[in-house]
């Protein structure tokens, strides 16, 4: 069965202190995995597709890194506006189209 | 338009009553999906509507789900005889074909409140 764990669950940083995120996944075939950014009363913000192992992207202070188990968000000097829930989620190989996303990791970046 | 819209925004029904849940995808986009995201958790897949093929619909919880989309346009969920238990945002989501597939576009949400 795929399944996606994502941890911490809850993380709160100082300002400017960085940090990873974790995302594990068990999943039969991976051809994406996806890092999504959701801020309260709104609906998840795409933020980069990882396809194989070893592929790294960055966005400003977020870069996600990907191996064949797992895949890291790595935070670095946050910012009080990078406090978000983080969700990650995978597609697994074959016809489906449907994404399976983990529980998420609440960061808050204290000032 | 411009992004995913979705209405009600908000929803409080009673118990037993029937809701219907209305998304706008972005225009040119052929695929819809609907997740539900109850208080603290994750998102669950609902459905999946791709063009003119039948849905994916493995994530429905019960017989009392059930979505409609007509073409590439609007889609509707219907949740019959609502109980507790239904209390959750439900997302919806659309995305292009080919290569810009599976980047998911969210709307804000329909937050469900049974009481």
């Amino acid at each position: 069965e795929d399944q996606v764990t994502q941890s911490p669950e809850a993380l709160r940083l100082q300002e400017g202190e960085s940090s990873s995120l974790n995302c594990s996944y068990t999943v039969s075939g991976l051809r994406g995995l996806f890092w999504y950014r959701q801020d309260p009363g709104k609906g998840p913000e795409f933020l980069f597709t990882l396809y194989s192992a070893g592929e790294e992207k960055e966005k400003e202070r977020l870069k996600a890194t990907l191996t064949k188990k797992e895949s890291f968000l790595h935070i670095t000097a946050p910012k009080p506006e990078d406090s978000a829930t983080y969700l990650c989620a995978v597609l697994r190989g074959g016809a489906t189209n449907k994404l399976i996303f983990g529980t998420g990791t609440l960061l808050a970046v204290q000032p | 338009g411009a992004g995913v819209s979705q209405s009600p925004s908000n929803k409080v029904t009673e118990k037993g009553k029937d809701v219907e849940l209305r998304c706008d995808p972005i225009s040119g986009h052929t695929a819809l999906y609907w997740y539900r995201q109850r208080l603290g958790q994750g998102l669950e897949f609902l459905i999946y509507f791709q063009g003119n093929s039948a849905p994916d619909k493995s994530g429905l919880p019960s017989d009392r789900f059930s979505a409609e989309r007509t073409g590439e346009s609007v889609s509707t969920l219907t949740i019959q005889r609502t109980q507790q238990e239904d209390s959750a945002v439900y997302l919806c989501a659309s995305s292009l074909t080919g290569a810009g597939a599976n980047v998911l576009t969210f709307g804000a949400g329909s937050r469900l409140t049974v009481l």
